[in-house]
């Protein structure tokens, strides 16, 4: 129950185009949505984040999805360019045991040809 | 204000030592909390310090433990190490005044190898 289940684990994708990454989750005590980008030698940042408070979050090319009945949520990036191939993990917390703890995806690997 | 620093940043070891790894979190920020990336395993919560005190601790074997100091930086300390230790160790800090769910943010980790 305190999984984040992310798919696809890689996606090539060409410049232009709209990259789309899911995640599912079974806890509905989760009450925050983020979503990281990760070059390779840094760590994680976050790019985007969404309560269960609103279905939808825009930030410039990127949005989030949120469908609170389904237990699912999705990042878009729009008109992908090659400078966001990273890796992505969506991520869901919630508070437990006197603190608000992270679960993250498994990754999507994401690669965007010029 | 500066970022997380995690050090040092890269590491290699024999299989049976031990490692210490550090963690400054950003300024003001009372919780840290460390990871365990490896290929296909995505990051891993490994625990969660805050205040000096463990909070939250992840399914990992006793042989990974860790500590935070009074002015918030932390160590994770891996003993007996083995090869599957092999992993980017990261470490993440928040703000946890005003009460929200809030973001956190990573440092650029440690990359532990194991030999």
């Amino acid at each position: 129950q305190q999984q984040v289940k992310q798919s696809p684990q890689s996606l090539i994708v060409q410049k232009g185009g709209i990259s789309i990454i899911n995640c599912a989750y079974e806890n509905t005590a989760f009450d925050y949505f983020p979503w990281y980008q990760q070059f390779p030698g840094k760590g994680p940042a976050l790019l985007i984040a969404i309560r269960p408070d609103v279905s939808e979050k825009k930030e410039g090319r990127f949005t989030i999805s949120f469908n609170k009945s389904a237990k699912q949520f999705s990042l878009h990036i729009m008109d992908s360019q090659p400078g966001d191939s990273a890796t992505y993990f969506c991520a869901a917390s919630s508070w437990t045991s006197g603190t608000y703890k992270y679960i993250f995806g498994t990754g999507t690997r994401l690669k965007v040809l010029a | 204000k500066a970022g997380v620093t995690q050090t040092p940043r890269y590491l290699i070891k024999t299989r049976g030592q031990q490692v210490t790894l550090s963690c400054s979190p950003i300024s003001g920020h009372r919780s840290v909390s460390w990871y365990q990336q490896t290929p296909g395993q995505g990051l891993q919560f490994l625990f969660e310090y805050f205040s000096e005190t463990q909070r939250n601790k992840g399914n990992f074997p006793g042989r990974f433990s860790g500590r935070q100091f009074s002015n918030s930086r932390s160590e994770m300390n891996v003993s007996t190490l083995e090869l599957g230790d092999s992993a980017l160790y990261l470490c993440a800090s928040r703000d946890t005044r005003g009460g929200m769910n809030t973001e956190a943010f990573f440092g650029q980790g440690t990359r532990l190898t194991v030999v």
